[in-house]
């Protein structure tokens, strides 16, 4: 089934550290993929979003992610942690019409 | 900024009791979602409705679930006879259009304990 893979349900970073957040979407042909962020006790925002206009795509509060279709995967990075990225964090996956359907999660750890 | 909001953001019920999530969308979106959470899982897609109809839902979504649109601006959830493994955050949303790059946006959720 065509879905995405969230490696990690837990990382722990120091604030200032790189952040490094693990998709893979296993498709045939590359889907188009969001991130979506959700902070306690509130529903889901989007940071951003891929639509294959660009493999680098900038997202909100200083994210961004790269699609790489030789290694099917969407990472989002953030190269400096703050304390206000602890949060749960999705990556999900839609091909075409389909329904947008979402990883795992992941949930973001800052330590100061 | 547009949002969806959902009520209430919490309820409590006993088992067997029906129950119904309430939701408005963004006023200019034709396209109506329900997602839910059991608490420490993936958000799973629930139902999509469109021009007063269902468009797609999952395995998830049986005879106990029901979603309507009773007048212009609300979006229900109704489960008519809750069981425990119900309990969740059910998950509104909308979106302008179906499909590709377009973006769902959510609700804050509607946090329900079944007892």
């Amino acid at each position: 089934a065509q879905s995405v893979t969230q490696l990690g349900s837990h990382v722990s970073v120091s604030e200032g550290a790189l952040v490094l957040l693990r998709c893979n979407y296993s498709s045939s042909v590359p889907p188009y993929l969001f991130w979506y962020v959700q902070y306690p006790n509130q529903g889901l925002q989007l940071l951003l979003k891929y639509t294959s206009a660009a493999t680098l795509v900038k997202g909100i509060n200083g994210f961004e992610a790269e699609f790489k279709k030789s290694e099917t995967s969407f990472h989002l990075t953030k190269p400096s942690a703050h304390m206000s990225d602890a949060a749960e964090y999705f990556c999900a996956y839609r091909r075409g019409f389909q329904k947008l359907v979402f990883g795992t999660g992941t949930r973001l750890l800052v330590s100061p | 900024e547009p949002e969806v909001t959902q009520t209430p953001s919490h309820q409590v019920t006993q088992m067997g009791q029906e129950v119904i999530l309430r939701c408005v969308p963004i006023s200019n979106h034709l396209y109506f979602y329900w997602y839910r959470q059991i608490l420490g899982q993936k958000v799973e897609f629930l139902v999509s409705f469109y021009n007063n109809e269902i468009s797609e839902k999952s395995e998830i979504f049986d005879d106990q679930f029901s979603v309507e649109r009773p007048d212009g601006s609300n979006f229900t959830l109704k489960i008519r006879s809750t069981k425990l493994e119900d309990s969740a955050m059910y998950f509104c949303a909308s979106s302008e259009a179906l499909g590709g790059a377009n973006v769902l946006t959510f609700g804050a959720g509607s946090r329900l304990t079944v007892l």
